[in-house]
């Protein structure tokens, strides 16, 4: 069973700075199957990435992801307010499930 | 556009068996390709998958859950369920549908099930 982590965390930063968020995986991840998902209090996650780096209907361009084998990213250029939330990657396994990292909080510093 | 929503009681016994039903909207459950998943979020805490059925009838579930998780599909209906069976505190959680292949496009909205007596 493949296992993310995700790191930091929390993220503390003000608006217009660079986030830069961690999920590191316990086994080689195929960049076809790696997500990151926003979640704000109350609702339900966003897809804001899929295939490791494609960016998902609507998502702003600020939003980008890469990384490959066991080590990916996200990354927003520039934070704007309505982007403080909950950030989780997820992956595709071969059971096939799904697999979720512990998220980062991107809080307002 | 497809939406889905959750539906099933708030309030569960310790050691009955949850049940929940996701009813699907704009879209047939039998027409395509997907999986129709079950995700939960205990409060405060992040999120698990607990099972998927294919458009086909198979099912897969968490290694974790598999011996109480009965997840099923009602074609005729256009929805499908979970139940969870013998449920304690610690399957306090929202609860989320999902349609899903790779990742998860299509989220309900989810419904809080809390575990007391």
């Amino acid at each position: 069973e493949i296992v993310l982590t995700q790191s930091p965390g929390t993220l503390s930063l003000s608006p217009g700075e660079r986030a830069t968020l961690s999920c590191r995986a316990s086994q080689s991840v195929s960049s076809s199957y790696l997500a990151w998902y926003q979640q704000k209090p109350g609702q339900a996650p966003r897809l804001l990435i899929y295939g490791a780096s494609s960016r998902a209907t609507g998502i702003p361009d600020r939003f980008s992801g890469s990384g490959s084998g066991t080590d990916f990213t996200l990354t927003i250029s520039r934070l704007e307010p309505e982007d403080f939330a909950v950030y989780y990657c997820q992956q595709y396994g071969s059971s096939p499930g799904l697999t979720f990292g512990g998220g980062t909080k991107v809080e307002i510093k | 556009q497809l939406q889905l929503q959750e539906s099933g009681p708030g309030l569960v016994k310790p050691s009955e068996t949850l049940s929940l039903t996701c009813t699907v909207s704009g879209g047939s459950i039998s027409s395509s390709s997907y999986y129709w998943g079950w995700i939960r979020q205990p409060p405060g805490k992040g999120l698990e998958w607990i099972g998927s059925i294919y458009y086909s009838g198979s099912t897969y579930y968490n290694p974790s859950l598999k011996s109480r998780v009965t997840i099923s599909v009602d074609t005729s209906k256009n929805q499908f369920s979970l139940k969870l069976s013998s449920v304690t505190a610690a399957d306090t959680a929202v609860y989320y549908c999902a349609r899903h292949h790779y990742d998860i496009r299509t989220w309900g909205q989810g419904t809080m099930v809390t575990v007391s007596s």
